[in-house]
């Protein structure tokens, strides 16, 4: 059974730095293209950052770009979203999710790890 | 990249079909076969129902269908259930190799 699961969210004041980790079991995990996706509190989804299988390739949204780092180490099977300079709107639900195939079509989600940026 | 865009709710009884557009430019979905569909029940993550226009994954009803025609995806929900009753967000891939979803639509069964 595959399963993500987000851990590192919480509580940061403005211009602070959080790291978000994302366990993956039951697949190859190293086979896979994963990103992050958020969503603000009652607001949609936004994807934030996507890394290839190798880890060797990252994009950025603009809004985070310059802020935060998206990084795997497949020995692991673990992801890691360091973010930085945080700002009240980055306060969401950050969910990593893994594409199927190309194009970025998101078969799999974990339940996701809340950071608040509040001070 | 601006989101792409959807209407904010749809509605439909029992058993009828309702359609959701998805509106996105000649950068992204009318440049691309890789739109999505996600579900999402309130307090849940969002469920993959449909990839590349018209797939559906497995163990997805085949009440979900996709299409595509320029800049705009639709979804169809056929023969309505109560369980619908849910969030729904289209995603497109983009020129900058990166991904945009949807603004989201609210399905409400009557």
């Amino acid at each position: 059974e595959v399963q993500l699961l987000e851990s590192g969210g919480g509580l940061v004041q403005p211009g602070g730095s959080l790291r978000l980790s994302c366990a993956a079991s039951g697949f190859t995990f190293r086979d896979y293209a994963m990103c992050w996706v958020r969503q603000a509190p009652g607001k949609g989804l936004e994807w934030v950052s996507g890394i290839s299988s190798s880890g060797g390739s990252t994009l950025y949204a603009d809004s985070v770009k310059g802020r935060f780092t998206f990084s795997r180490d497949n020995s692991k099977n673990t992801l890691y979203l360091q973010m930085n300079s945080l700002r009240a709107e980055d306060t969401a639900l950050y969910y990593c999710a893994r594409e199927r195939s190309g194009g970025w079509p998101l078969d799999y989600w974990g339940q996701g790890t809340l950071v608040t940026v509040s001070s | 990249q601006s989101a792409l865009t959807q209407p904010a709710s749809v509605s439909g009884s029992p058993g009828q079909s309702i359609t959701i557009s998805c509106t996105g430019t000649s950068s992204d979905v009318g440049r691309y076969k890789y739109v999505s569909w996600y579900q999402q029940h309130p307090g849940k993550a969002p469920k993959l129902m449909i990839y590349d226009v018209t797939n559906r994954p497995s163990g997805v009803s085949n009440r979900f269908s996709g299409s595509k025609s320029g800049n705009t995806a639709s979804l169809t929900i056929s023969g309505l259930q109560a369980e619908d009753e849910a969030d729904y967000y289209c995603s497109s891939y983009t020129r900058s190799d990166t991904l945009v979803f949807g603004t989201g639509t609210r399905v409400t069964v009557l």
